[in-house]
């Protein structure tokens, strides 16, 4: 199976800016999450989808928003890009999203916004 | 206090060692542990799940998991310079019935040859 995909790899934006990443699950899997890496928070839960709903939330505030597609594909959306949004953004996708169940990453997209 | 605590080290243990890695974390109704591995400038990969009390082995690695202290673990016995990486506690919390997954900042382990 192939695994979790994300596009892009690299972006670079300026300041005000919005920007759109793509994740396409590991097929079959009907979950997918969102999560934000900074050397200084770590690994920040975004949000989770399931059947093109949203489940959970983390403490983002509503500038970053996702939405899921019927295959299950995931975008996710930052609108007026801050210095502050530079990071790692992960996403990771499961069968079902079961607390037990284990998430298998992307490979990221780098963000940095100048 | 933060949901998932982690010192961030870094851990230097020599070649050969037993490596020991420990988390905490704060939600008392937890259900699931993992613990991941990420290689620098790569993604996050799980190494073990736990969802018991007590100790699940794996290879060379070791989980253990202490509910009453809200405590894991993570052991790496004959730890090679391949191991040097950044390990992430992971707690998953029933949000509704569905997972919402806490990280710790993560512990960089260094495997001195």
């Amino acid at each position: 199976k192939a695994g979790v995909t994300q596009t892009p790899r690299y972006l670079i934006k300026t300041r005000g800016q919005q920007v759109t990443l793509s994740c396409s699950p590991i097929s079959g899997h009907r979950s997918v999450s969102w999560y934000q890496q900074t050397p200084g928070q770590g690994l920040q839960f975004l949000f989770e989808y399931f059947s093109e709903t949203q489940r959970n939330k983390g403490n983002f505030p509503g500038r970053f928003s996702g939405r899921q597609f019927s295959n299950s594909r995931s975008e996710m959306n930052v609108s007026t890009l801050e210095l502050g949004d530079s990071a790692l953004y992960l996403c990771a996708s499961s069968n079902s999203g079961a607390p037990q169940e284990t998430q298998y990453f992307g490979p990221g997209t780098r963000l940095l916004v100048l | 206090q933060k949901e998932v605590e982690q010192n961030s080290g870094p851990l230097s243990v020599p070649e050969g060692a037993i490596a020991s890695l420990n988390c905490t974390y704060s939600d008392r109704v937890s259900q699931s542990f993992f613990w991941y591995r990420q290689y620098s400038g790569k993604s996050p990969e799980l190494i073990m799940s736990i969802y018991s009390n007590g100790d699940k082995e794996d290879g060379r690695f070791t989980a253990q998991l202490n509910k009453a202290s809200q405590y894991v673990s993570l052991l790496i016995r004959d730890s090679q310079p391949s191991d040097s990486a950044t390990y992430l506690c992971a707690v998953n919390v029933n949000s509704g019935g569905y997972q919402k997954v806490t990280f710790g900042i993560g512990t960089k382990l260094q495997v001195i040859p």
